[in-house]
């Protein structure tokens, strides 16, 4: 079974300037994604972005960057020029990759509220 | 391109009563996974289905959960006899491979 544990329950930032947001998980799998969601007030689950697991590259959204190290099962989350509209519930996932396009469950953490400042 | 959608939005029921929650997929999506958020918590994986079959339910509470994706119109999760405990925001995610797309979530209430 895989788990996913998000150390901050909470955080804070200024408008504009950069935070990161910690993810670990644990796993057996070798191939799989992982992916940090944003859940603002209206409680709509958004998906921020997403990493393929075999990938070394880490993947970019505009402001948002990741931060991959598969040996250490770490999958951080940076913010850059953080804006009000950030201001959210951040939860990382991890699904396992199936074969042959099959699909699996999302494990979630229990998230971070990040609060963005004036 | 629509995304995926849920109904209804809220739902207020009684203890006892039922409660049916419907999720249609994004265009094109045949995979369709129900996860329960309770307050203050991260979201819990309940059913995997695809349609006409249930592909995993390991997170379906036993008693009074039951989902289906019928080959024609939306899945249904339906939660019988309803508790207070039940109450929760209900959200469904359509899936391409790789990954989920979420829809707005039913919030439904117990009183």
């Amino acid at each position: 079974a895989q788990t996913v544990t998000q150390s901050q329950p909470e955080m804070s930032v200024q408008e504009a300037e950069t935070v990161t947001l910690s993810c670990t998980y644990d796993t057996s799998e070798n191939n799989y994604y992982l992916f940090w969601y944003k859940q603002p007030p209206s409680r709509q689950m958004i998906l921020v972005i997403r990493q393929e697991a075999y990938k070394q590259q880490n993947a970019t959204e505009n402001r948002f960057s990741v931060n991959f190290q598969k040996a250490a099962k770490s999958f951080s989350l940076k913010i850059s020029d953080s804006q009000l509209g950030d201001t959210a519930m951040y939860f990382c996932a991890f699904m396992k990759h199936g074969s042959g396009g099959s699909n699996y469950k999302l494990t979630f953490g229990k998230g971070t509220l990040l609060t963005v400042n004036p | 391109n629509a995304g995926v959608m849920q109904n209804p939005r809220h739902l207020v029921r009684r203890r006892g009563q039922e409660a049916r929650l419907r999720c249609s997929p994004m265009k094109g999506h045949s995979h369709v996974y129900w996860y329960r958020q309770l307050p203050e918590e991260g979201l819990k994986f309940m059913v995997y289905l695809q349609k006409e079959n249930i592909i995993d339910e390991s997170g379906m509470p036993k008693e009074r959960f039951s989902a289906e994706f019928p080959k024609e119109g939306p899945s249904i999760l339906r939660i019988q006899q309803v508790v207070r405990g039940d109450s929760a925001a209900y959200f469904c995610a359509s899936s391409p491979p790789g990954t989920q797309y979420f829809g707005p979530g039913t919030r439904l209430t117990v009183l």
